[in-house]
């Protein structure tokens, strides 16, 4: 079975860091590019940031440039995103998810999500 | 990056076909074939229901079907049932090698 779980959210204050992990089984790790995704508390979905299969190519959206890290380890089938200088507007319900593109069968960039994990909730406040 | 517009809401009544649109622009939806479309009950994680505009992974019923013309996509659902009542939002990769999210919508079956 395809899943993915994450861990690591809780409350934590403005300024300070958390490191959220994501962890993968039923399918190849090694062969799909890894996405982190959040919902905001009666908001839309919001991309967070993308790693290659490998871990050389890593894109993140501006909201997130210089304070968030996303990473990988491939021989625990383990994706992380370290997030620094945490403020309000952080908190969300964050998501691990797949990339749909099968490496070395599927052409393209990284697009799409499948499957998505059940989330785990960061809330940034004093 | 801004958000692709997506309805709030559309409804329908049981075996109707309703269709729920996403218009990006020429640097995400109009610019390349990889609109994605999910599906999210309430408390539930999202499930891809289209992806590279009109695919369907297996599994996914074919009374869904996507769709794109210029730089709106649309998801399609014919025989509507009770159990396709719930959140439906859509992606995009963007020129910026970043991807971008609708608003959502919220079906409603009547």
């Amino acid at each position: 079975q395809v899943q993915v779980v994450e861990s690591g959210g809780g409350v934590v204050q403005p300024g300070r860091s958390l490191r959220l992990s994501c962890a993968a089984s039923g399918f190849t790790f090694t062969s799909y590019a890894m996405h982190w995704v959040r919902q905001a508390p009666g908001k839309g979905m919001e991309w967070v940031a993308v790693i290659s299969y490998d871990g050389s190519n890593k894109y993140y959206a501006d909201s997130v440039k210089g304070r968030f890290t996303i990473s990988r380890d491939n021989s625990k089938n383990t994706l992380h995103l370290q997030m620094n200088s945490l403020r309000a507007e952080d908190t969300a319900l964050y998501y691990c998810a797949k990339d749909i593109v099968v490496v070395g069968v599927s052409t393209g960039p990284p697009r799409g999500f499948d499957p998505w994990g059940q989330g785990t909730l960061v809330i940034v406040s004093s | 990056q801004s958000a692709l517009t997506q309805p709030a809401s559309v409804s329908g009544s049981p075996g109707q076909s309703i269709a729920i649109s996403c218009t990006g622009t020429n640097s995400d939806v109009g610019a390349y074939n990889y609109v994605s479309w999910y599906q999210q009950h309430p408390g539930k994680a999202p499930k891809l229901m289209i992806y590279d505009v009109s695919d369907r992974p297996s599994g996914v019923s074919n009374r869904f079907s996507g769709s794109k013309s210029g730089n709106t996509a649309s998801l399609t659902i014919s025989g509507l049932q009770a159990e396709d009542e719930a959140d439906y939002f859509c992606s995009s990769y963007t020129s910026s090698t970043t991807l971008v999210f609708g608003g959502g919508t919220k079906l409603t079956v009547l």
